[in-house]
């Protein structure tokens, strides 16, 4: 079964603070795909990055970072000297290979206060 | 850039009435996806569609179909409106030609309050 677990609802950091969203999923099978997206208050899901199972390299993108370690299942996402403008929610997801959807986890309200 | 549209932001309808839900994207993709979004429940997916007049049910069919005529819009359909179905409906788009598990992009959502 596939799960995704993103245990923090909801985080309030105020404006140029460094934030690190978690995200454990589990699997059984060894390629999978995770990915995060982005829900402003406008209520569209944004894409912001898409990882393969075998890909366990770092990735920047900005003040957005992405920290993979399939040793602790988990693939954490950064964002560094927030802004208001990244108040969102924002969910991890998982999928496998093998399976033809994207299970979301339950998403992690962020608040940048100014 | 990937495009997804919904026919409407809002929309509020009675109970029993027949609703139509509008995605349309144009990007040419294969895949489609309908989700409904709920407090505390996340995103859970409702229906899709790899192929023109092809369906496939998610996690919650029961009280909706949808409809695929075209490559570039998938339609949903609830035949009778509940009150239970009141909910922010998202659609989504991938490319599908690596695989399923392709990228979904989605449209801005539907917000539906059934009285």
């Amino acid at each position: 079964a596939q799960k995704v677990t993103q245990a923090q609802t909801e985080i309030s950091v105020v404006e140029k603070e460094d934030v690190t969203l978690d995200c454990v999923y589990e699997t059984r099978d060894t390629t999978y795909y995770l990915f995060w997206y982005k829900q402003p208050p406008s209520g569209e899901l944004v894409f912001l990055i898409r990882r393969n199972s075998f890909d366990e390299q770092n990735e920047i993108s900005g003040r957005y970072s992405w920290n993979f370690q399939k040793s602790t299942s988990s693939f954490n996402f950064t964002i560094t000297a927030s802004q208001v403008v990244d108040s969102a929610v924002y969910f991890c997801a998982l999928s496998e290979d093998r399976d033809d959807k994207i299970i979301f986890g339950k998403g992690t309200r962020l608040h940048i206060l100014p | 850039d990937v495009k997804v549209t919904q026919s409407s932001r809002y929309l509020v309808k009675r109970t029993g009435e027949k609703v139509f839900l509008e995605c349309v994207q144009d990007m040419d993709h294969e895949n489609m996806f309908w989700y409904r979004q709920d407090p505390g429940l996340g995103l859970r997916l409702i229906y899709f569609s790899y192929d023109v007049k092809m369906k496939e049910k998610g996690d919650i069919p029961e009280g909706y179909s949808v409809s695929r005529e075209k490559k570039e819009r998938f339609s949903l359909i609830l035949e009778s409106a509940s009150t239970n179905q009141t909910s922010m409906y998202l659609c989504a788009s991938s490319s599908g030609r690596e695989s399923l598990t392709d990228t979904q992009y989605f449209g801005p959502g539907t917000r539906l309050t059934v009285l």
